[in-house]
């Protein structure tokens, strides 16, 4: 299973746009990336997910760059309720085996 | 609110208790998860279940004991548990696996359970 890098933290302001970015160099071919986002003493919740490329929906962005060595997750505009940590992971095909890793931790400030 | 609920929210035991956490879906969904999140740890897998068969089983300890009766409940029962173990049990649903697609899943809030 690839493995997956991201910073343990980072600070932003409400309004900004925040781009956590996530390194999994060993990702396999039918790796989908998927980004989840927790609150404390909450489950995790599904972001945003993705192949290739660009995906967009109503909460993010998610950039997959050709090599697929690497994603960042953009938020727009964030607001003092985006405070929470965010995971990227890497789905093997067909799969329920993915990993959570330590996930990167975003504080954001008013 | 995600369509998983788990019960109870929070729990206090003995090492000596026996206790269930129980965690329902409401999603139509065939497979459940026993994750464990500990204080400043990743997510730990547990229990996979599809179709009411477990298929995945990470090396848990015997004092977990899982139980699927259908593909909308999973329980976990508990005994003779250590102090370690206190942690955030989280349950997760997915539409199904095999797919080919990873799977997205659907978490409830957890049951923080403290043993003293």
């Amino acid at each position: 299973l690839a493995k997956t890098t991201q910073p343990i933290s980072m600070d932003s302001y409400e309004g900004q746009e925040v781009n956590i970015t996530c390194s999994h160099n060993n990702i396999a071919t039918n790796d989908y990336i998927t980004w989840y986002q927790q609150f404390p003493s909450q489950g995790p919740r599904f972001i945003i997910q993705g192949y290739k490329t660009k995906v967009t929906n109503e909460v993010a962005s998610l950039f997959i760059p050709a090599d697929r060595k690497s994603s960042t997750l953009s938020l727009p505009r964030v607001s003092l309720s985006d405070t929470a940590v965010y995971y990227c992971l890497v789905g093997e095909y067909g799969g329920f085996k993915t990993i959570f890793g330590a996930g990167t931790r975003l504080f954001v400030k008013a | 609110e995600t369509g998983v609920t788990q019960t109870p929210r929070h729990l206090v035991m003995g090492m000596t208790n026996k206790k269930s956490l129980k965690c329902e879906q409401h999603l139509g969904h065939n497979a459940m998860y026993w994750y464990k999140q500990s204080a400043k740890k990743p997510l730990e897998l547990m229990f996979v279940y599809n179709f009411k068969e477990q298929t995945e089983n990470n090396s848990v300890p015997s004092r977990f004991s899982p139980e699927c009766p259908n593909s909308s409940h999973l329980f976990l029962h508990l005994h003779t548990l250590q102090p370690e173990d206190s942690a955030l049990y989280l349950c997760a649903s997915s539409q199904d696996l095999g797919s080919g697609v990873t799977e997205t899943q659907y978490f409830g809030p957890g049951t923080r359970l403290l043993v003293l």
